[in-house]
């Protein structure tokens, strides 16, 4: 069980719009930066998004990143097939010694 | 370009110490700000992180497997090595080298290295 929250699973028609959600505590979301990142089917996960709301170039504008309070959010428009992967999220915990917490992953199922 | 590659056993027994090399390009662990980790993920499961080693050669680890962890700079300056003992079968996994931002997020991975624990 992680202790940033995660669904486990989202779906969405190709074109539609999906958003994952992050929650965590004032010790690690609300107070740090967040992170997503992106894994493919038997890939390496990919940064997809940095201090909450920066895209690395190479990021399509579809995806953005957002924060509120204890919980972070990851939103893509405009679904295409190639969006199907794990998504996570990550942050810093200040009660772990300079540990990162990552989220239990999401599944995107785009159908 | 950045790049960062895994090498180690594909097996290990349990009760065994486990040796990883990470092997880098494109930039300079001894540059101010530059930190490497190592993260971990059990087929099927989430991301979890181990440990990491800075430019100034501080180095953190999980606190749940702080015991069992070091994480050093190898014999060349383009490596980073992460040893964990007493492998248990709990502990197959894909394990990850990664290149880490100063604001704690990772921007290039390694292609990872599974590691399959089993007598």
């Amino acid at each position: 069980q992680s202790v940033l929250t995660q669904p486990p699973s989202v779906s969405a028609a190709p074109g539609q719009k999906v958003t994952i959600s992050c929650s965590g505590s004032s010790s690690n979301v609300e107070n740090n930066y967040v992170s997503w990142y992106q894994q493919l089917p038997g890939t390496s996960p990919k940064l997809l998004i940095y201090e909450d709301t920066e895209r690395p170039s190479g990021t399509p504008d579809r995806f953005s990143g957002s924060k509120s309070g204890k919980s972070a959010t990851l939103g893509i428009t405009g679904l295409q097939t190639g969006d199907e992967a794990d998504y996570y999220c990550a942050t810093w915990d200040s009660t772990l010694n300079a540990g990162v917490l990552f989220g239990g992953g999401t599944k995107l199922t785009v159908l | 370009q950045v790049t960062l590659k895994e090498s180690g056993p594909a097996l290990v027994k349990p009760t065994q110490t486990l040796t990883l090399t990470c092997t880098f390009s494109g930039f300079s662990l001894s540059t101010s700000g530059m930190r490497v980790s190592w993260i971990r993920q059990p087929p099927g499961k989430a991301l979890e992180w181990l440990a990491r080693i800075d430019w100034d050669n501080d180095k953190f680890y999980s606190i749940s497997l702080k015991t069992r962890l070091t994480i050093s700079e190898g014999t060349s300056k383009n490596q980073v090595v992460l040893t964990m003992t007493n492998m248990d079968p709990v502990d197959t996994a894909t394990y990850f080298c990664v290149r880490q931002s100063p604001t704690y997020f990772f921007d290039f991975w390694g292609q990872g290295t599974l590691v399959t624990v089993s007598s």
